[in-house]
């Protein structure tokens, strides 16, 4: 089954800076890699989402890579704000099968 | 977009009865429901998948004698955990596709459940 690793556990960053959340998989045959922000205790909020016909999605200051060759996916913000501190996890998905998580990063925001 | 709500949000019980959790989407019709636990600062891990009017399938390593899904309808699943333990106390987050969305999943807001 699919197998994702997900980038640091956390980070930190200063304000007005960028911030890189990196993720890999291990079958070749997922084909949708959605990135969820979720704040505590609420549910995961879907921020980005890349299809593997596709190699970059970018939505406003939040961009999402994919390099199908190298099995791996990456979530870049930039120009950050505190209210973009949260946990994020990416995903990975075959078809309309489950989608399998990394382990979450807890990013923080220092003003 | 697509809605799903969760019910209850918060429930506290005592250790050996049965809880009850509500899915429901609002406003599409689910043709998947899926069941996920979340512990304390981990990820969100898949119990089961739940198609309307079949038998769940359950992970690897999740009792399906203790975790009861029912999903009778369209637009409602439920998620019955029986005999709860203090082991049991967790973030119990459902998600909900429709036949459009294929690879989207819509999730609801949670429930936390906590046995004493």
């Amino acid at each position: 089954g699919e197998n994702v690793e997900q980038h640091p556990s956390t980070l930190s960053v200063q304000e007005g800076d960028s911030a890189v959340i990196k993720c890999t998989y291990s079958d070749s045959a997922s084909n949708y890699f959605p990135w969820y922000k979720q704040e505590l205790g609420k549910r995961p909020q879907l921020i980005i989402d890349i299809r593997s016909n596709v190699g970059e999605k970018k939505d406003q200051r939040i961009a999402v890579t994919l390099n199908k060759t190298a099995k791996h996916f990456s979530l870049h913000i930039t120009e950050t704000q505190p209210e973009d501190s949260a946990v994020y996890f990416c995903a990975a998905i075959q078809g309309a099968q489950k989608l399998v998580f990394g382990q979450g990063t807890r990013l923080t925001i220092n003003p | 977009g697509a809605v799903v709500s969760q019910h209850p949000s918060r429930v506290i019980c005592k250790s050996g009865t049965s809880v009850k959790i509500e899915c429901r989407s609002l406003d599409f019709q689910a043709t998947t429901m899926f069941w996920y636990r979340q512990f304390p600062k981990k990820s969100l891990m898949l119990m089961a998948t739940s198609n309307e009017g079949s038998k769940a399938t359950y992970e690897q390593g999740v009792e399906k004698d203790k975790f009861l899904i029912n999903h009778a309808s369209l637009t409602l699943s439920t998620l019955t955990v029986t005999s709860a333990h203090p082991e049991d106390s967790s973030f119990y987050i459902c998600s909900a596709r429709d036949f459009l969305s294929y690879n989207e999943q819509f999730f609801g807001p949670g429930t936390r459940l906590t046995v004493l």
